[in-house]
């Protein structure tokens, strides 16, 4: 059974582009959220999406946003980037959220 | 918003020795989560825990969601070298809501041969 698939594994950008970056669920899976992992804060989370529908949403800016297709695939975007948006981001997957989720082995964004 | 803290924030232990490691909160959790981290990968779940005083053990891993729902312990028995990594206790928010999964800053184990 695949896991979650994120794409790509590293990434490295300018201050002021925007980046996406993809997950892939575990199949049957339809609840998809995010984390921004890094050494100060720690693990964030950004926002899920259940069957299209963004269901919650983190503290982070505007800049952050995302969305879900009907295959539960979800994409994330992060607009006019800055250097404290380089951190590892984790997708993570679930048939139900309460029962702990199933985490993708990340996206490691670099901003430069 | 919910705080999870983790002591130790490390660990330096031998070969072979037991580790014991736990998770407060000043607010209720109704679920307790137990995940592992190895460098460069996502963290994985190890144990997890949905009724208070409960006791879950996976192989040499066990935990305990605390009588009061504002603890949970992680107890590794016998450590081995594939042990080393982050561990992380993590709940979601009571009856749900805006934050998702609430983590604590993990505790590192490294294994001294």
């Amino acid at each position: 059974k695949a896991g979650v698939t994120q794409t790509p594994r590293y990434l490295i950008k300018t201050r002021g582009q925007q980046v996406t970056l993809s997950c892939s669920p575990i199949s049957g899976h339809r609840s998809v959220s995010w984390y921004q992992q890094t050494p100060g804060q720690g693990l964030q989370f950004l926002f899920e999406y259940f069957s299209e529908t963004q269901r919650n949403k983190g503290n982070f800016p505007g800049r952050f946003s995302g969305r879900q297709f009907s295959n539960s695939r979800s994409e994330m975007n992060v607009s006019t980037l800055e250097l404290g948006d380089s951190a590892l981001y984790l997708c993570a997957s679930s048939l139900e959220w309460t029962y702990g989720y199933t985490f993708g082995s990340g996206t490691r964004l670099t901003v430069v | 918003g919910q705080q999870l803290n983790q002591s130790p924030q490390s660990m330096f232990i031998q070969e072979g020795e037991d580790v014991s490691m736990n998770c407060t909160s000043s607010s209720i959790f109704n679920t307790w989560l137990w995940y592992k981290q190895d460098p460069g990968e996502g963290p994985v779940l190890l144990i997890a825990l949905y009724k208070a005083g409960e006791l879950t053990s996976n192989g040499r891993l066990t935990a305990q969601f605390g009588i009061t729902r504002k603890d949970s312990f992680l107890n590794i028995s016998a450590s081995i070298p594939s042990d080393v990594g982050i561990y992380f206790c993590a709940g979601p928010p009571r009856g749900g809501g805006a934050d998702g999964l609430t983590f604590g800053k993990g505790t590192h184990l490294i294994i001294q041969p």
